[in-house]
């Protein structure tokens, strides 16, 4: 069955950088693009960007640009997303999200999240 | 970019139908797609493509999309229902996929 396995719970300085994987199985890694969303505590959702995992190009929203990484590993079937320069309104449940690869396709499987709080 | 616009809240009796509607500038050309988040878990794609429900979805959601106006309805609503529900588009314009601010469905 497809899973997507998110790393654990991470706290962080202000300034400081996180990275999450997301480890994918029950199907064809590269079949897929993953997708990043994040989730700021009692919010909506808010859809970061995604990566082409048969390609590693990756496309970020404008508001992140500069302060944002998403790679995959396709050896281990593992997607990062890396985030720099944390603020408090980085602070969030970060999922990884799976889509078919035609831009307008829907998000049929997520990660369980990762929750990322950012505190001095 | 592209905004899509949810009622904060809808409220229900259990059996009764319920509507979450998703409004957007021409919606009806795009291809919208339902998530249902219950608290503490990960979004479910419960529609997709305006109106196709994805395996192990029960037949009591369904979707429709036309015009400036896409709506979930959900009938012989159950208690265990009660979620936050999200509507999602891509927008071609600035090529990035947007949510609406989501609809938490009480269940009276």
């Amino acid at each position: 069955q497809v899973q997507l396995v998110q790393s654990g719970t991470e706290v962080k300085k202000p300034g400081a950088s996180v990275k999450v994987s997301c480890k994918a199985s029950g199907y064809t890694f590269v079949s897929y693009g993953i997708s990043w969303v994040r989730q700021a505590p009692g919010q909506g959702l808010e859809w970061m960007g995604w990566i082409s995992t048969y390609t590693g190009d990756p496309n970020y929203t404008q508001n992140l640009q500069g302060r944002v990484t998403m790679t995959t590993d396709t050896s281990t079937s593992t997607a990062y997303l890396e985030l720099r320069s944390l603020k408090s309104d980085d602070t969030a449940v970060y999922y990884c999200a799976r889509a078919d690869y035609g831009s307008a396709s829907p998000f049929d499987y997520w990660g369980q999240g990762t929750l990322v709080t950012v505190s001095s | 970019s592209y905004v899509l616009t949810q009622p904060p809240s809808v409220s229900v009796a259990p059996g009764k139908t319920a509507w979450i509607t998703c409004g957007g500038n021409d919606i009806g050309g795009k291809s919208v797609h339902w998530y249902q988040q219950k608290p503490g878990q990960a979004p479910v794609l419960v529609i997709s493509y305006n109106s196709d429900r994805p395996s192990g979805i029960p037949e009591r959601f369904s979707g429709s999309n036309s015009g400036n106006t896409a709506t979930l309805t959900i009938i012989r609503v159950e208690a265990g229902d009660e979620a936050d529900y999200y509507c999602q588009v891509w927008d071609t314009g600035y090529r990035v996929r947007v949510f609406g601010g989501g609809t938490k469905l009480t269940v009276l």
